[in-house]
């Protein structure tokens, strides 16, 4: 079952353009929504993280926003750059109870190319 | 500082082998974490350790899978009469404590399989 779904599944963008990533989760016990970039040959690294207490969290270009009631949370890239161009995994996790704990679950990835 | 380290970085396997992938994490991080990226899919949770309890096994495939941590840091994740759907990528992530959901998670370039 999959818990946490992820679209598009490819995205082309152009410099300057806004990047929008959108995930949608099954399991309200989550608590804890993570963005994790990977570039080609490495491994996923952390970008920014929410929890639900919040409609929406800005670091730099990159926001989440944050939809509780339609269990829903998006990432935005505002001023998106080549340097951007990676795969993008959102995920979720659930804080307490049993040996679990910061096991997350992840959506299928998006690869976004951003052309100069 | 020095990242999670995994080896090899690739393997190339006939099908019906055992093999075996290592994992070194970060140094002094007690949780460790193993996870499978296939094509076109997310990152599947496969299994978790933490510090001296029992591991969390509940996202391994198969009773082919197994994997073990000695002395609380280096991970060794074996497939014993590998399959062609073991094909994939291999991800180790390492974090401080592993208590928490937002205790960051850090992944190391991965293992990449092939089961000819």
């Amino acid at each position: 079952q999959q818990q946490v779904k992820q679209s598009p599944q490819s995205l082309i963008v152009q410099k300057g353009g806004i990047s929008i990533i959108n995930c949608a989760y099954e399991n309200t016990a989550f608590d804890y929504f993570p963005w994790y970039q990977q570039f080609p040959g490495k491994g996923p690294a952390l970008l920014i993280a929410i929890r639900p207490d919040v409609s929406e969290k800005k670091e730099g270009r990159f926001t989440i926003s944050f939809n509780k009631s339609a269990k829903q949370f998006s990432l935005h890239i505002m001023d998106s750059q080549p340097g951007d161009s990676a795969t993008y995994f959102c995920a979720a996790s659930i804080d307490g109870g049993g040996t679990s704990y910061g096991k997350l679950t992840f959506g299928q990835g998006t690869i976004l190319t951003v052309h100069p | 500082g020095a990242g999670v380290s995994q080896s090899p970085s690739n393997k190339v396997t006939e099908k019906g082998k055992d093999v075996e992938l290592r994992c070194d994490p970060i140094s002094g991080h007690t949780a460790l974490y193993w996870y499978r990226q296939s094509l076109g899919q997310g990152l599947e949770f496969l299994i978790y350790f933490q510090g001296n309890s029992a591991p969390d096994k509940s996202g391994l495939p198969s009773d082919r899978f197994s994997a073990e941590r000695t002395g609380g840091s280096v991970s060794t994740l074996t497939i014993q009469r590998t399959q062609q759907e073991d094909s994939a990528v291999y991800l180790c992530a390492s974090s401080l404590m592993g208590g928490l959901s937002t205790d960051t998670q850090y992944f190391g370039p991965g293992t990449r399989l092939t089961v000819l």
